[in-house]
């Protein structure tokens, strides 16, 4: 199994450019979330997707849009980028636990994004 | 969402227990106590998670308080491995978010 993961690892972009962050899992997990982390702080959630079809906002949506494309993967785009969107994106989909009330999230290895 | 206080940062020696403090006075009943922690340029990585028992697995070991109010992950014997950033998360049901506060930055001593 690879996990979870995700492209590109770097990229650089400028003001007001376009991209989309990649995720996928082969864990058959039904869900799946993105996050940012900015340097020194802890992880935001900008994003998920409880089941394939649904998507919900997070802490911090503004700027984003994302897509459940199938249960394997869900993708992240940043229409028009900002340098405040400068951080670490990382996408995780989790499992249930024993006893099928709590799960774990598992992470991917995270995309470095620097906008100018 | 209950909020969790951890230590800023914490310093062991190798080979040598490490006991991670958290406080979360205001958890509600379903709450679990989750811990995740992450190694350097990696993403967080699961460790534990309780509900009221303590619980052992092959990474550490979660106590729990009576009152539910705090927490203490222990590693038994440090390794250099075990350098990392350790969050302590309070998380309700399943497909649920998870709240990262800023973690307890662990560095261990050769």
């Amino acid at each position: 199994n690879a996990g979870v993961t995700q492209t590109p690892k770097f990229q650089v972009l400028k003001t007001g450019q376009s991209m989309t962050l990649q995720c996928a899992q082969d864990m058959n997990h039904n869900s799946m979330y993105w996050y940012r982390q900015d340097p020194g702080m802890g992880l935001r959630l900008i994003y998920y997707s409880a089941s394939e079809g649904t998507t919900d906002k997070g802490e911090v949506p503004n700027g984003y849009n994302v897509s459940r494309l199938n249960k394997r993967e869900f993708s992240l785009r940043l229409e028009s980028a900002a340098p405040s969107q400068t951080s670490v994106y990382f996408c995780a989909s989790s499992r249930l636990l024993a006893g099928g009330l709590t799960d774990t999230q598992y992470f991917g290895p995270g995309t470095r994004l620097t906008v100018l | 969402d209950a909020k969790t206080t951890q230590p800023n940062s914490m310093e062991s020696n190798e080979e040598e227990p490490v006991h991670l403090p958290c406080n979360h006075s205001t958890i509600s009943g379903t709450d679990y106590i989750h811990w995740y922690r992450q190694l350097p340029s990696q993403g967080p990585e699961y460790v534990i998670h309780g509900l009221t028992s303590n619980v052992n697995n092959r990474m550490a070991s979660l106590a729990i308080a009576e009152d539910r109010k705090s927490s203490t992950l222990i590693l038994h014997r440090a390794t250099l491995r075990d350098a990392a950033v350790y969050y302590c998360i309070l998380k309700e049901t399943s497909g649920s978010r998870l709240t990262f506060g800023e973690g307890t930055q662990l560095t261990v001593n050769p």
